[in-house]
């Protein structure tokens, strides 16, 4: 299933500098589009969402931006904590063909150095 | 803190076994979801679950698979007959009220099939 795709398995930044993660889909039916982060051991922890009749979606450091034409969105953090190292997966969803359930990328190990 | 609680935290079974995985909101809540991530691959949908019915499932949730809510609190996946690669991270997750509302998950239960 490469519905939902991060080509980046691994980003390494400095503590307050800007991390940008990436993401691509190919279905145009999905309308929804979340960010989680992941640590070991424990469940994916919800972050921002997006949907398709936006194209920015801001909360504290965290900026989610929508590129509809790309099929593209990407996550912003600024400024980068070494707390923020973990994975992060983007999730997508379409009600109109597939309901609620997401479909997710493989996920981004962000790693950021103090 | 999650907002749904998984039980147990790891699950050791021999391949043909049945195992019962539990999912235990916080709060009331109607919408679930279960998930598995098989080592070094995506999260996967499963199965949602609204108002005590199935409402969506995958191919990968066959006839070995069942979910049900048994007492209107726990929410359970059910394994008929494990094979080996059902070995997997299964997380529940509780979806908001309404369209494009996202989902919180819990810290998974580890499933291990000897």
């Amino acid at each position: 299933d490469q519905q939902v795709k991060q080509n980046s398995p691994s980003l390494s930044v400095q503590e307050g500098r800007i991390s940008i993660l990436n993401c691509d889909y190919t279905n145009s039916m999905f309308d929804y589009f979340l960010w989680y982060k992941k640590y070991p051991a424990e469940g994916p922890t919800f972050l921002i969402s997006i949907s398709s009749i936006k194209d920015k979606n801001e909360d504290g450091r965290f900026t989610v931006f929508l590129n509809k034409s790309a099929k593209h969105l990407s996550l912003h953090i600024v400024p980068s904590q070494p707390g923020d190292s973990a994975v992060y997966f983007c999730a997508a969803s379409g009600w109109e063909t597939s309901g609620s359930r997401l479909t997710f990328g493989e996920g981004t190990q962000l790693t950021v150095n103090p | 803190e999650p907002e749904v609680t998984q039980t147990p935290s790891h699950q050791v079974t021999q391949m043909g076994q049945e195992v019962i995985l539990r999912c235990v909101p916080i709060s009331n809540h109607l919408y679930f979801y279960w998930y598995r991530q098989i080592l070094g691959q995506k999260v996967e949908f499963l199965v949602s679950f609204y108002n005590n019915e199935i409402s969506e499932k995958s191919e990968i949730f066959d006839d070995q698979f069942s979910v049900e809510r048994p007492d209107g609190s726990n929410f359970t996946l059910k394994i008929r007959s494990t094979k080996l690669e059902d070995s997997a991270m299964y997380f529940c997750a509780r979806g908001g009220q309404g369209l494009n509302q996202p989902q919180h998950f819990g810290d998974g239960t580890r499933l291990s099939i000897l």
